[in-house]
């Protein structure tokens, strides 16, 4: 059972580089999410898709776009990178945006 | 003040000891309550989901909510080197708006 699956695992990137952040899920959820986990900050919301054709900006969106391709997919673009942007992203889905989560294992992203 | 106050430890406990890990939380608006589980490097896994007041039990995990103190905790029996982990809780207003605690660490020794 796959779950959740993100690509890369890994990246560095220079400042000013874009790059896509690529998630896809499995379960047949509606519900598509994109947090960023920093040390002492705990996951924070970066944009949502309740359910497919739709998309929501989260507490900290600047600098962040996102795309839900189809029901499985949502991608995660990063434009312009900056340092502040270094950190864990982790894509979650569920069935409605009413239910707990589950979670993809991230991408880890340092950025120069 | 955030909306969810977790320690962050770390907390270190001998293999068999019961765990207690807690959370509070400044809304009394919050209704919904998780906990995660975080292993290094990997992504947080759902251990318990509960609505209401009172315990609920999973195995050798037990959720509690105190709706009245604004206080969530999660216990764990028998401790197993296999625990160690960052410990994650989370909860929900009605809507979609989801708040996350930033983790205990735990360590079992064997």
């Amino acid at each position: 059972n796959a779950g959740v699956t993100q690509t890369p695992k890994f990246q560095v990137l220079k400042t000013g580089q874009s790059m896509t952040l690529q998630c896809a899920q499995d379960m047949n959820h509606n519900s598509m999410y994109w947090y960023r986990q920093d040390p002492g900050m705990g996951l924070r919301l970066i944009y949502y898709s309740a359910s497919e054709g739709t998309t929501d900006k989260g507490e900290v969106p600047n600098g962040y776009n996102v795309s839900r391709l189809n029901k499985r997919e949502f991608s995660l673009r990063l434009e312009s990178a900056a340092p502040s942007q270094t950190s864990v992203y982790f894509c979650a889905s569920s069935s409605r945006d009413d239910q707990p989560q589950h979670f993809g294992d991230g991408t880890r992203l340092s950025i120069l | 003040q955030k909306e969810v106050e977790q320690d962050p430890g770390p907390l270190s406990v001998p293999e068999g000891a019961i765990v207690s890990l807690n959370c509070t939380y400044s809304n009394s608006a919050f209704q919904y309550f998780m906990w995660y589980r975080q292993y290094s490097r990997k992504g947080p896994e759902l251990l318990m989901y509960t609505y209401s007041s009172g315990n609920k039990e999973d195995g050798r995990f037990t959720a509690q909510v105190d709706k009245s103190s604004k206080y969530i905790s999660l216990f764990i029996r028998d401790s197993q080197p296999s625990d160690s982990a960052t410990y994650l809780c989370a909860m929900r207003r009605t809507g979609n708006q989801f708040y996350f605690g930033t983790g205990t660490s735990l360590t079992v020794i064997p």
